[in-house]
């Protein structure tokens, strides 16, 4: 069974400091990593993808990977209340099943203003 | 922008009845994907398919089946609905097979009585 695993939060930021989420994956040739938010009410969006090792930054949000350790991780800079939401880690794994994501099952982030 | 519509957001329907969710996208995409999002389950893959008339089957296919016709529209169908049926439903298409990520419908609540 290949899992992601999330902190299901919620987890409470104020406005203005790094919120860093987390996520771990069990499938060691897991090749692809997403970050998806979800507003209450609302699909996933994507907002990151990574694929190798190491940080990749976009505006306030940077994912990091890290392969060895089967971790990947979000972390928003400058946290606004407007990046409340729940948010999605989601790994495409290697061998069979290889065309499916494995979604964990998400935390919650609140921005406290 | 991708585009994908899901022709209903909101279905109430009864214990027993047919129930047909459509999906349709307007970008050429070959792969489609339907998950259902339950509290405390997280997104579930039902089915996904590869081209058209292609479908396999994700990780909770019971009492669901699907229809590819033709490459832009995906349709889910329950052939006679049960009330542990109520859910959202959301559909995917994938834009690159090489890579993984996903764009969601903006999702079907369906509740059944």
């Amino acid at each position: 069974q290949k899992e992601v695993e999330q902190n299901s939060g919620p987890l409470s930021v104020p406005e203005g400091a790094i919120a860093s989420l987390n996520c771990t994956y069990s499938d060691r040739g897991s090749q692809s990593f997403f970050w998806y938010r979800q507003y209450s009410g609302k699909s996933p969006e994507l907002i990151m993808s990574i694929y190798s090792n190491g940080d990749k930054e976009d505006g306030r949000f940077t994912a990091q990977l890290n392969k060895a350790s089967q971790y990947v991780s979000l972390l928003i800079r400058d946290s606004q209340p407007s990046d409340s939401a729940t948010y999605l880690c989601a790994v495409r794994h290697s061998g069979a099943g290889s065309y499916q994501l494995t979604f964990g099952k998400g935390t919650k982030l609140s921005v406290i203003p | 922008d991708v585009k994908v519509t899901q022709s209903s957001r909101y279905l109430v329907k009864r214990t027993g009845e047919k129930v047909f969710l459509e999906c349709v996208q307007d970008m050429d995409h070959e792969n489609m994907f339907w998950y259902r999002q339950d509290p405390g389950l997280g997104l579930r893959l039902i089915y996904f398919s590869y081209d058209v008339k292609m479908k396999e089957k994700g990780d909770i296919p019971e009492g669901y089946s699907v229809s590819r016709e033709k490459k832009e529209r995906f349709s889910l169908i329950l052939e006679s609905a049960s009330t542990n049926q109520t859910s959202m439903y959301l559909c995917a298409t994938r834009a690159n097979p090489n890579t993984g990520e996903l764009f969601f419908g903006e999702g079907s609540r369906l509740t059944v009585l």
